[in-house]
C-alpha cells in the first residue's frame, strides 16, 4: 500500500513563474491536508480539501495559491508568481476520515515538496 | 486557537541515554500525534494517542487528555534516533493539525 506521494521531491523556480506542487493521497484517502514549513520554523497548515471541495483555506495566503482536488487525480497546489519568501518545504498529508471523535482521522505525511525561488 | 507548547527546545544525548520531551496543549483535543522529522526532512509518524499510553520498540508515548499534556519517552538512544520531533493535535473543527515548534534531539556517538 503506498503511501502519500509528492512530485516533484526539488522545484527550482525564477521569480515571476508559477509553482504546481502535486500530491496522491494514500489509497483510500479522500482527506487531503498542505502544510508549509518555512526554513528552522515548525509546521503551518494551508489548506484542507475533501475531493472537489476545499473544507478550511483558513492557512492560504489571500494572493497567488490556490489548491484544488479534482474528482480524477492528484490534489494540486499552485504558487503564483513566485516570490523568494515562497522558499520552503510543502508537504501534503491525507486521512481516511476527519473529525473530531472519528476513528481513522490519523494523518500521514507524504515526503514534501522543497521549492527554491531564486 | 489552540497553543501547542514544546519542550525542550533543544537536546543533546549521549548515545544510550533515555530522554523524555513534552507536549502541553491549550485546550481539550480528541487527537494528538507524534513525528520524527528525520535529518532528510521526512515526517515519519510515530504515534496516533489522544489518550492513554502506546509502545513501539524503544518509543513510548503517554497522553493525560485531562491535563492536557503528552509525553514521548525515547529509551537507549540511537544516533538514528537525531531529528526533531513535532508534536500536533487537531483542531476544534476535526480537521488541520496544529503544531507545537518542535524539540531538536541531537544523539551523539
Amino acid at each position: 500500500n503506498a503511501g502519500v506521494m509528492q512530485n516533484p521531491r526539488h522545484l527550482v523556480r525564477r521569480r515571476g513563474q508559477e509553482a504546481r506542487l502535486r500530491c496522491s493521497p494514500m489509497k483510500g484517502h479522500s482527506h487531503v491536508y498542505w502544510y508549509r514549513q518555512l526554513p528552522e520554523e515548525g509546521l503551518k497548515f494551508m489548506v484542507y480539501l475533501q475531493k472537489e471541495n476545499i473544507i478550511d483555506e483558513s492557512g492560504m495566503p489571500k494572493e497567488r495559491f490556490s489548491a484544488e482536488f479534482p474528482k480524477e487525480g492528484p490534489s494540486i497546489l499552485r504558487i503564483q508568481q513566485v516570490v523568494r519568501g515562497d522558499s520552503a518545504a510543502y508537504f501534503c498529508a491525507s486521512s481516511l476520515r476527519a473529525g473530531l471523535n472519528r476513528a481513522n482521522n490519523e494523518q500521514f505525511f507524504g515526503p514534501g515538496t522543497r521549492l527554491t525561488v531564486l | 486557537g489552540i497553543q501547542v507548547e514544546q519542550s525542550p527546545p533543544d537536546l543533546i544525548l549521549q548515545e544510550g541515554a533515555n530522554s523524555t520531551l513534552r507536549c502541553n496543549f491549550s485546550d481539550s483535543v480528541n487527537n494528538l500525534q507524534w513525528f520524527h522529522q528525520n535529518p532528510w526532512g521526512q515526517l515519519i509518524n510515530l504515534f496516533y494517542i489522544p489518550s492513554g499510553t502506546k509502545q513501539n520498540g524503544r518509543l513510548s508515548a503517554t497522553t493525560v487528555a485531562t491535563e492536557r499534556y503528552s509525553l514521548l519517552y525515547i529509551s537507549s538512544s540511537q544516533t538514528t534516533d537525531s531529528g526533531v520531533y513535532f508534536c500536533a493535535v487537531v483542531d476544534n473543527q476535526g480537521g488541520k493539525l496544529i503544531f507545537g515548534q518542535g524539540t531538536e534531539l541531537s544523539v551523539k556517538p
